[in-house]
């Protein structure tokens, strides 16, 4: 069964602290997995595609890399604005394109100033 | 800049009521969706639309009716609610289909079934 696991499900950093979020697949063959930020009361707001192993992609403070089996989204010397869920989402080569994707729970980013 | 906006914000039924949600977008996109998030699991489509007079099942259908009359919105009804519908509802949009593009989200409808 195609699956998304984000790990961890929270994570407490001060401000300027670096780490890095996770998402694992197990599917059938990636087509492009996507990472969402979520504040809360908010919807979901689009930050990065990754279409291939070895990709990477920045925005600011974040950057997020991509292997066969996880990507992984770093943030370096984050600010209390970064603070949010961060969620990824996964689509597959069975998948239709028009609708199709599986979504990971998120990891909540707490940034303490 | 508008984008997607969903009314209500909130919410409260008893069972048995039913109740329609209304997504509206003003970025010309071909594509609807209609989401359900629901504490520690991943997004969950209900139902989606691929254009205008258009609609198809998703993930979890069932207990939900939509429609797409017009281009710039999605309704989504609940004929009649079940406390296993209390969710937050997110309406999200795109100009081709979600796996080609990234999608535009509402800030949700809150909605709780007494």
């Amino acid at each position: 069964e195609d699956q998304v696991t984000q790990s961890p499900e929270a994570l407490r950093l001060q401000e300027g602290e670096s780490s890095s979020l996770n998402c694992s697949y197990t599917v059938s063959g990636l087509r492009g997995l996507f990472w969402y930020r979520q504040d809360p009361g908010k919807g979901p707001e689009f930050l990065f595609t990754l279409y291939s192993a070895g990709e990477e992609k920045e925005k600011e403070r974040l950057k997020a890399t991509l292997t066969k089996k996880e990507s992984f989204l770093h943030i370096t010397a984050p600010k209390p604005e970064d603070s949010a869920t961060y969620l990824c989402a996964v689509q597959t080569d069975l998948m239709d394109s028009n609708y199709q994707l599986i979504w990971g729970a998120g990891t909540k980013l707490i940034i303490k100033p | 800049n508008a984008g997607v906006t969903q009314t209500p914000k909130f919410r409260v039924l008893k069972t048995g009521q039913s109740m329609t949600l209304l997504c509206a977008q003003d970025m010309n996109h071909e594509y609807m969706y209609w989401y359900r998030q629901d504490p520690g699991m991943g997004l969950r489509l209900i139902h989606y639309s691929v254009g205008e007079g258009t609609t198809a099942k998703g993930e979890v259908p069932d207990g939900y009716n939509v429609s797409r009359l017009k281009k710039q919105n999605f309704l989504l009804g609940l004929e009649s609610a079940a406390p296993s519908q209390t969710s937050v509802y997110f309406c999200a949009s795109s100009y081709r289909g979600a796996g080609n593009q990234p999608q535009h989200f509402g800030d949700g409808t809150r909605l709780s079934i007494l």
